[in-house]
This record gives C-alpha cells, sequence and structure tokens, in this order.
C-alpha cells in the first residue's frame, strides 16, 4: 500500500483565495484524521471523519474552514478565504479505527501571502 | 495548564548514550501514540499502547495508566534518532489524538 497519499504537497496561494487539500487513506481504513501544525500551536487536531462521517470538529478553527469525505477513499479540506495565518503544515492521517495505530501522510505546507 | 506535557523539550545526547523521553497527560485515554517527525516534516508512528511496555528494536515505550505517565526510551542511540519525539495520547471518550509539543532530540557522532 502506498500509505497516505496527500496533494499537493506546497501550496503558495494569495490571501483571499480559496485552497483545497486533498487527503486519499489508507485502503480499508475506516477513521481520517485532519491535522494542523505550526510553531506557535505544534499539532493540533481540526477533524475527524469516522465511516465518512464526522465525529468532531471543534478542532477547525473558523467557518472558513470545511472538510468532507464523500466516500471511503477521499476527503478534503478546504479554506474560503484563506488567510495568512492560515500558514501551517496540514496533515491527515488515517487508521483501522479511531482507537487504533495512525498512519499519516506526508502533509501539505501551505503558505498564504 | 496543557493536557500533555513533554519534557525535555530539547535533548543533546552522544552517540551510544541511553536516552528518555517523558510525557505526563491529564486526560482519560485510550491509548497512547509516540510519534517521531524528522526534518524533513514526515511523522511517523513509533507505538501505540495502552498498558505495560511496548519493544521495537532499540526504542522501548512504557506506560503507567493510574499516574498518567509515559516514557519512550532509546537505548545505543545513533545520530539518525534525531528527530522530534511527540506524545500523543488518544482522549477515552472520543478517540481523537491530543498532542505534546514534542522533544527535539539531537544525536551528535
Amino acid at each position: 500500500d502506498a500509505g497516505v497519499i496527500q496533494s499537493p504537497r506546497h501550496e503558495v496561494t494569495e490571501m483571499g483565495q480559496e485552497v483545497t487539500l486533498r487527503c486519499k487513506p489508507i485502503s480499508g481504513h475506516n477513521s481520517l484524521f485532519w491535522y494542523r501544525q505550526t510553531m506557535m500551536r505544534g499539532l493540533e487536531l481540526l477533524i475527524y471523519f469516522n465511516n465518512n462521517v464526522p465525529i468532531d470538529d471543534s478542532g477547525m478553527p473558523e467557518d472558513r474552514f470545511s472538510a468532507k469525505m464523500p466516500n471511503a477513499s477521499f476527503s478534503t479540506l478546504k479554506i474560503q478565504p484563506s488567510e495568512p495565518r492560515d500558514s501551517a503544515v496540514y496533515f491527515c492521517a488515517s487508521s483501522v479505527q479511531v482507537y487504533t495505530e495512525a498512519f499519516f501522510g506526508q502533509g501539505t505546507r501551505l503558505t498564504v501571502v | 495548564k496543557n493536557e500533555v506535557e513533554q519534557s525535555p523539550q530539547n535533548l543533546t545526547a552522544q552517540e551510544g548514550e541511553f536516552i528518555t523521553i517523558n510525557c505526563s497527560y491529564s486526560v482519560g485515554i485510550s491509548a497512547l501514540h509516540w510519534l517521531q517527525q524528522h526534518p524533513g516534516g514526515g511523522i511517523v508512528s513509533l507505538f501505540m499502547l495502552s498498558s505495560g511496555k511496548k519493544k521495537h528494536g532499540r526504542l522501548i515505550a512504557t506506560i503507567n495508566i493510574q499516574e498518567k505517565h509515559s516514557s519512550l526510551h532509546i537505548t545505543a542511540s545513533h545520530p539518525r534518532d534525531s528527530a522530534v519525539y511527540i506524545c500523543a495520547p488518544g482522549r477515552g471518550s472520543q478517540g481523537n489524538l491530543i498532542f505534546g509539543k514534542g522533544t527535539k532530540l539531537s544525536v551528535k557522532p
């Protein structure tokens, strides 16, 4: 298996633009997590899904952030409109179930200028 | 107060030394993960444990649920062990991970 696949690896965008990050979890994994990592705050959970259903989105910072999981093999994290303070590395991870070992993607480094 | 406290924040060791990284948490957990993040940024899960001890090569992880404490040990450290090690308890009621700030380990040859 190729592991968790995220795209793009790097994204540079102008303030106000819409940004969409993509994640393909490991086949057979039922739980998917979106995390954000910044120097100031470290790693933070944004949202997680179980069986394609959002379970906890309390970590989503604002209404500008939204996440979807239309099927078991694909999820998106969208920021609209983007702001400079959204600049961070966004990680997607998946696991067989919520309580089992998580496997991380390589991350998307987002820079909003 | 942070829900997860790691110590030390930074650690420099000589090759061959025995390394210990500590993690204390204040929430009820289902399991605790130790993650490794290399300078390139990728995150790898090293261990997931809910009791006792696990060993993988030169790495050993222990957890004391009653004391809400876990340790990660590296025996015979090597420069390739240089990375940030992150303690991540999984919340007992929800399962999602919360994270320590990480311990930056640098092993000198």
